[in-house]
């Protein structure tokens, strides 16, 4: 199976900041990386497809990129409601598998 | 609008089975793959099955293999997960989600709570 590693477990900011968020592949899935936001005892939200590319409806401050094994999902100015957790999730081979999260916080 | 509504969760002792049902609304069902994705209480998200647009194929991680079977009724839009065998460790809320192009879950339902337990 491939393992999605992601960094760090936690991130704590301040409103404002920007911030980058890691994914790893354990190996190459080439740009088959998928981004979601859970909030707190809400369903997950797509928020990149395909490493890079935009959702419809998703704020234009979430952006990611990456390709190989390294990719980062990055949040422009963050704002109040963006403190939810974020799983990153592969569709490179048909064993789908997702990262352990990562929980963006208020510092 | 796209809309799944889960259905079918509860409380069911170790070894015994469980149907969850998911009605899909909003779209033409049977032009996508659908899935079910859980996620075991404070735990992380962990895919659960896959099924083609036909049904003709589906795909599930060792974890549930042979025990889990997702299948589909595209006459009535609706998604199934039929568990047996069922063991603490598949207590977890159960999300259905249209897979799309089988690559990545771009809708998903509110979700239903298994809880495994005598």
């Amino acid at each position: 199976n491939i393992v999605l590693t992601q960094s760090p477990a936690t991130l704590s900011v301040t409103p404002g900041e920007s911030v980058s968020l890691s994914c790893r592949a354990s190996q190459s899935i080439s740009t088959s990386i998928h981004w979601y936001q859970q909030k707190s005892n809400e369903s997950p939200r797509l928020l990149i497809k395909y490493a890079s590319q935009s959702i419809s409806g998703i704020p234009s401050r979430f952006s990611g990129s990456g390709s190989g094994t390294d990719f980062t999902l990055s949040i422009n100015r963050v704002e109040s409601e963006d403190f939810s957790i974020y799983y990153c999730q592969q569709s490179y081979s048909s064993l789908y598998t997702f990262g352990a999260g990562t929980k963006l916080e208020l510092k | 609008e796209v809309q799944l509504v889960e259905s079918g969760g509860g409380l069911v002792q170790p070894g015994r089975s469980l149907k969850l049902s998911c009605a899909a609304s909003g779209f033409t069902f049977s032009n996508y793959y659908m899935a079910w994705v859980r996620q075991a209480p404070k735990k992380g998200l962990e895919w659960v099955a896959t099924i083609s647009t036909s049904g003709s194929r589906t795909y599930y991680p060792d974890s549930v293999k042979g025990r889990f079977t997702i299948s589909r009724d595209n006459a009535k839009s609706s998604l199934y997960l039929q568990m047996n065998s069922l063991k603490s460790e598949d207590t977890a809320t159960y999300y259905c989600a249209r897979h799309y192009g089988s690559h990545y879950f771009d809708y998903w339902g509110q979700g239903v709570m298994v809880t495994v337990s005598s």
